[in-house]
């Protein structure tokens, strides 16, 4: 059964440092999305991507944010100046169709820790 | 605004009893899509089950089942004969599907689920 895949599983990085975190999505879905999960709370949106661009983004996805569909098969999610706030799991998910009815495939995640 | 509420932090069941996880939701717009995720210790988010806001009848997928009730904006998770491996995290979620959304998920804050044997 095809999968959304993430890699690295987890990251260590120091605050201020640069970070990409990379996902693969199911490869004839055409919606992209990244969700953030702090320790202990809810999953939160953070950017939608249809067609080569960002097509809705939450008020945590600020300047420091950036997303990328650099080639056929991968997204990635950069962040450019790492806090020790964006300590989180981060979900890459896809979709096949952007309407409400249809499932969004989650990625295994990747547990980001700033230090 | 759109909102998922979830009232129960935690609950507990005895093993292979059923169990209901409460989740009600708030919206205006008259298309939606409700979801079940199962959340285990290591961190993935598993789909459980998928219930349409014109959906007549409620979903079921093995033992998994959603009371929704559209009048009450209430979409309730039953887990039937629960086993140890139900033990998790269990988040309701939401889709919209309005004009120019991509259909980004609403999540409740999520319920920790422990089976006892």
């Amino acid at each position: 059964e095809p999968e959304v895949t993430q890699t690295p599983s987890h990251q260590v990085t120091q605050m201020g440092q640069e970070v990409i975190l990379r996902c693969v999505p199911i490869s004839n879905h055409l919606y992209f999305y990244w969700y953030r999960q702090i320790l202990g709370q809810k999953v939160e949106f953070l950017v939608s991507f249809y067609n080569n661009e960002i097509s809705e983004k939450s008020e945590i996805f600020d300047d420091q944010f950036s997303v990328e569909r650099p080639d056929g098969s991968n997204f990635t999610l950069k962040i450019r100046s790492t806090k020790l706030e964006d300590s989180a799991m981060y979900f890459c998910a896809s979709s096949e169709v952007g309407e409400s009815t249809y499932e969004q495939y989650f990625g295994p995640g990747t547990r980001l820790t700033v230090t | 605004a759109q909102k998922i509420t979830q009232t129960q932090p935690g609950m507990f069941v005895q093993e292979k009893e059923a169990v209901t996880l409460d989740c009600t939701y708030d919206t205006s717009d008259p298309s939606y899509g409700l979801f079940w995720y199962k959340q285990p210790s290591s961190g993935e988010m598993i789909f459980l089950i998928y219930q349409g806001s014109y959906d007549q009848q409620n979903a079921t997928e093995g033992r998994y089942s959603l009371n929704f009730q559209k009048a009450r904006k209430s979409a309730n998770l039953v887990i039937s004969a629960s086993q140890l491996g139900d033990s998790a995290m269990y988040f309701c979620a939401m889709r919209l599907n309005y004009g120019g959304s991509q259909g980004n998920l609403i999540f409740g804050k999520g319920t920790k689920l422990s089976v006892k044997p």
